[in-house]
């Protein structure tokens, strides 16, 4: 089985600042990916970034980048100069091949970003 | 283009009446998902269909739950004889390909069972 932890449940970050969400991961599998996604209080879940196990360089997509540290099993979000439209849920989630050769997503419960102006 | 979408966006049911919630997948993908979020949660799967064929209901937390795509495209989820542990926001996903790759979610629906 796998567990995706998110322990932050609530940060405040000053406008333009920049701000780590932590995620860590539980797997056994040596192929894996991670992703990040940010679900605004209209509820889409939006895609921000994706890690696979196997990659060497740090994921980066615009203001996002996500610091893998793959002995530790970490995959932590990182926002540069954070704005106001970045107030959200943000998800970390996992990869996870089934016994039914299926790939679905394993969700953290989520950290709830607050940008303060 | 047209991304997921899904309706209708709030429902509100008696504890016992059936319910059908609809999923507008992006048009050719092939790989659709459902996923409930319970309020404070993170989405949990509940079902997989590759075009037609539904590959994996391993999620569906009772007999009560049923998921179709007849067509290949449009997905409809039913659950019977509502609960009120079955309130949650319903998560519908697409993805282009068999395997791997981001998934794209639709807005949800709110399910409240009173």
């Amino acid at each position: 089985a796998q567990k995706i932890t998110q322990t932050q449940p609530g940060m405040f970050v000053q406008e333009k600042e920049a701000v780590t969400l932590d995620c860590t991961y539980d797997t056994s599998d040596q192929s894996y990916g991670l992703f990040w996604y940010k679900q605004p209080s209209s509820g889409e879940m939006i895609f921000l970034i994706y890690q696979g196990s196997y990659d060497e360089q740090n994921a980066t997509e615009g203001r996002y980048s996500l610091n893998f540290q793959k002995a530790r099993k970490s995959a932590n979000l990182v926002i540069s100069a954070s704005q106001l439209g970045d107030s959200a849920m943000y998800f970390c989630a996992m990869r996870e091949t089934t016994n039914f050769g299926n790939e679905k997503l394993t969700f953290g419960t989520g950290t709830r970003l607050t940008i303060i102006p | 283009g047209a991304g997921v979408s899904q309706s209708p966006r709030y429902k509100v049911a008696k504890r016992g009446q059936d319910v059908a919630l609809r999923c507008d997948p992006i048009s050719g993908h092939v790989s659709l998902f459902w996923y409930q979020q319970a309020l404070g949660q993170g989405p949990e799967f509940l079902t997989y269909f590759q075009n037609e064929a539904q590959l994996d209901k391993s999620g569906l937390p009772s007999d009560r739950f049923f998921a179709e795509r007849p067509e290949g495209s449009v997905s409809t989820l039913k659950i019977q004889r509502t609960q009120q542990e079955d309130s949650a926001v319903y998560l519908c996903a697409s993805r282009p390909g068999l395997l791997r790759g981001e998934q794209y979610f639709g807005p949800g629906t709110r399910l409240t069972v009173t």
